[in-house]
């Protein structure tokens, strides 16, 4: 049972490059979130996935798209990178919308991406 | 918006000190609290999650309290040890269950605790 697994752990793209991070999850949960972590900024949410075949705006989406591909994945893609976009991104997962609000949500351990 | 604010950014204790890590929030109409904590270059991992409805949650050595009224949670830990050094966080859901992709956490920005032997 491995959990909530990322890919890749680390990244270096150019400005305007495009690239996809990778998420999946082996704990039959429902939904699914995507958070950016900056010094200072705490973690703030981009996207998440209620439910298979939906996806939300979160507090920071400029920038970014996702694709909820399945029940146990859920991509993240920036189109073209920005300097600001650089960050450590975090998957997260947790039970069905009801069963959220009373159960936590497990992340995976982050991808490190630097827009140069 | 709500605001979750964590005192101190950083606090070092020596081994074996009790300490209390602090969370205060401006909205009281939350539905969950919960504290992570954060180990360098890793994810996240819940700690303790208490209801709204619930005043304390205990495991082991740590105690988180809530008192919504004052819009505060303390994370209690006894004894502590260098293994406990780490960033924690504390993260609350605002609001009921309102249907869809209602479950959003707003977390404050960590305390990084170090306990040195």
């Amino acid at each position: 049972n491995a959990g909530v697994t990322q890919t890749p752990k680390f990244q270096v793209l150019k400005t305007g490059q495009s690239m996809t991070l990778q998420c999946a999850q082996d704990m039959n949960h429902n939904s699914m979130y995507w958070y950016r972590q900056d010094p200072g900024m705490g973690l703030r949410l981009i996207y998440y996935s209620a439910s298979e075949g939906t996806t939300d705006k979160g507090e920071v989406p400029n920038g970014y798209n996702v694709s909820r591909l399945n029940k146990r994945e859920f991509s993240l893609r920036l189109e073209s990178a920005a300097p600001s976009q650089t960050s450590v991104y975090f998957c997260a997962s947790s039970d069905s919308e009801y069963l959220a609000l009373r159960h936590t949500q497990y992340f995976g351990p982050g991808t490190r991406l630097t827009v140069l | 918006k709500q605001e979750v604010t964590q005192i101190p950014a950083a606090l070092s204790v020596p081994e074996g000190e009790n300490l209390v890590l602090n969370c205060s929030f401006t909205d009281s109409a939350i539905y969950n609290l919960q504290w992570f904590r954060q180990d360098p270059g890793k994810g996240l991992t819940s700690l303790l999650l208490i209801q709204s409805s619930q005043r304390e949650q205990t495991s082991g050595r740590l105690n988180a309290s809530l008192d919504k009224s004052s819009g505060r949670s303390t994370l209690y830990i006894a004894a502590s040890q260098p293994g406990d050094s780490a960033t924690y966080l504390c993260a609350l859901k605002v609001g009921a269950y309102s249907g869809a992709g209602s479950y959003q956490l707003t977390f404050g920005k960590g305390t990084k605790l170090s306990v040195i032997p």
